[in-house]
């Protein structure tokens, strides 16, 4: 079955970069995901990669994947306060879509941890 | 655009009643997503519909489980004689169609819920 794992924590410095990694089976993953949720707050969509690129940029948001590996990563640069959440991957399959429209599955999110 | 809503924000309920949630997706879009989030874990998909039809359904979507989107807005979640494991965040989704398959999955803020 389909199975997405993250690391549970990660703490950095304010300033520096963090990368948050994330591995994933399913190898007919057409779409993979980074969502963003703060205490108390809803999922917040921060970017999207499919599976035929190998990067994306997005202002301080760097996207990695390795499909060989089914390793994705999200590199923050500059990490501030305000990036302090829970940082969930995700993939879909468009199984029954043939795009990404299908259900997603979640990893269980990593806590990044902001040190002044 | 005031995002997806969700209703109640709580509810708690003894266990064996019934109870119904609300999701009011983004107007104009035709996909909407249940899931469901427990503490330390991520979400996990449970439904979805587009437009009216209910396309997919999760295996944990069990027979106390039902949804439904009649007029293809707004949809309900019930879940009859509650049990204690049915305690959860019940996050619902929804998401425009997708230019180059690809469907960006914006979610409401959850229906929390307690059985006690």
């Amino acid at each position: 079955g389909e199975d997405v794992e993250q690391s549970l924590f990660l703490s950095v410095r304010e300033g520096d970069s963090s990368v948050i990694n994330c591995t994933y089976t399913d190898s007919s993953s057409t779409y993979l995901y980074w969502y963003k949720q703060e205490p108390g707050a809803g999922l917040q969509l921060l970017t999207y990669i499919f599976s035929n690129m190998d990067m994306k940029q997005d202002q301080r948001l760097t996207v990695l994947l390795n499909k060989k590996d089914k390793h994705l990563s999200l590199r923050i640069a500059d990490t501030q306060t305000g990036d302090s959440a829970i940082y969930f991957c995700a993939e879909s399959n468009g199984m029954y879509s043939g795009g990404g429209a299908d259900g997603l599955t979640f990893g269980k999110g990593t806590h990044l941890i902001i040190q002044p | 655009d005031t995002g997806v809503s969700q209703d109640p924000r709580h509810k708690i309920t003894k266990r064996g009643q019934n109870v119904t949630f609300r999701c009011d997706p983004i107007s104009e879009h035709n996909r909407l997503y249940w899931y469901r989030q427990t503490l330390g874990q991520g979400p996990e998909f449970l439904t979805y519909f587009q437009n009216e039809a209910q396309l997919e359904k999760s295996r944990l979507l069990s027979d106390r489980f039902s949804a439904e989107r009649p007029k293809g807005s707004f949809s309900t979640l019930e879940i009859q004689r509650t049990e204690q494991g049915d305690s959860a965040m019940y996050l619902c989704a929804s998401s425009p169609s997708g230019g180059q398959g690809v469907y960006e999955q914006y979610f409401g803020p959850g229906t929390r819920l307690t059985v006690t």
